[in-house]
């Protein structure tokens, strides 16, 4: 069974640019989540989909951060502008269904550098 | 909101040597509970899981873990560590009800010394 996947798997850019990070889920999978890993900390969500629904946003910082789910398959999440204090690994997860007895199954992540 | 509290930052240990992770969290009703593994270069894979029922869970890779209720806490353990088990590890709790939303640990970098 093939995983997660995310592309790609590192980007470095400068302040104020914008980003794009993609991620196909496990076929199959309904929900679909991002979460950032900034170093030393774990992973927190920061928006979650119901096939192309979005679940919960509320810790996506929606004046530079946006998600798309379109068709209920691959996502793209995307900063723009973009901050040092973004700086992190962005995850893509995904579940077969939405509730609590569920496993996420992550990618290998995206590290972001911003410089 | 429910947390998560991983109080060993860094343990370094030799091969052979027995391993006891903590992890509390902090939520007044009915959770399930999750130990994810990162190894050196690659994703984060599901150790073991609590869902109900015993609360002495197995995982893979001899690893096993025990949810204490009335302590709040899921600590993992492994009697016998391996080179092989120098990773990252993250607890996770996830409530039963309301509002579905995983949350993690700070987690715990392992360090098996050969």
């Amino acid at each position: 069974e093939a995983g997660v996947a995310q592309s790609p798997r590192y980007k470095i850019i400068e302040k104020r640019q914008s980003v794009a990070f993609w991620c196909n889920p496990i076929s199959g999978h309904a929900t679909l989540y991002w979460y950032q890993q900034i170093l030393g900390q774990g992973p927190k969500l920061l928006i979650q989909f119901q096939n192309n629904g979005v679940v919960d946003d509320s810790q996506l910082p929606k004046d530079r951060f946006s998600a798309e789910r379109l068709k209920g398959v691959d996502s793209t999440l995307k900063i723009q502008p973009a901050k040092l204090e973004d700086s992190a690994v962005y995850l893509c997860a995904s579940s077969l269904v939405r509730v609590a007895k569920n496993i996420q199954y992550f990618g290998a992540g995206t590290r972001l550098s911003v410089l | 909101a429910q947390s998560v509290s991983q109080h060993n930052h860094h343990v370094i240990l030799s091969e052979a040597a027995s391993l006891e992770l903590g992890c509390n969290y902090s939520y007044g009703g009915t959770v399930n509970l999750f130990w994810y593994v990162q190894y050196p270069g690659q994703h984060l894979q599901l150790l073991l899981k609590y869902f109900s029922g015993d609360p002495l869970v197995k995982g893979i890779k001899g690893f096993e873990a025990e949810f204490i209720k009335s302590k709040f806490s899921f600590n993992l353990r492994k009697p016998s560590v391996q080179w092989s088990d120098t990773a990252e590890y993250f607890c996770a709790v996830i409530p039963n009800f309301g509002n579905e939303k995983l949350t993690f640990g700070t987690g715990t970098r392992l360090t098996i010394i050969p």
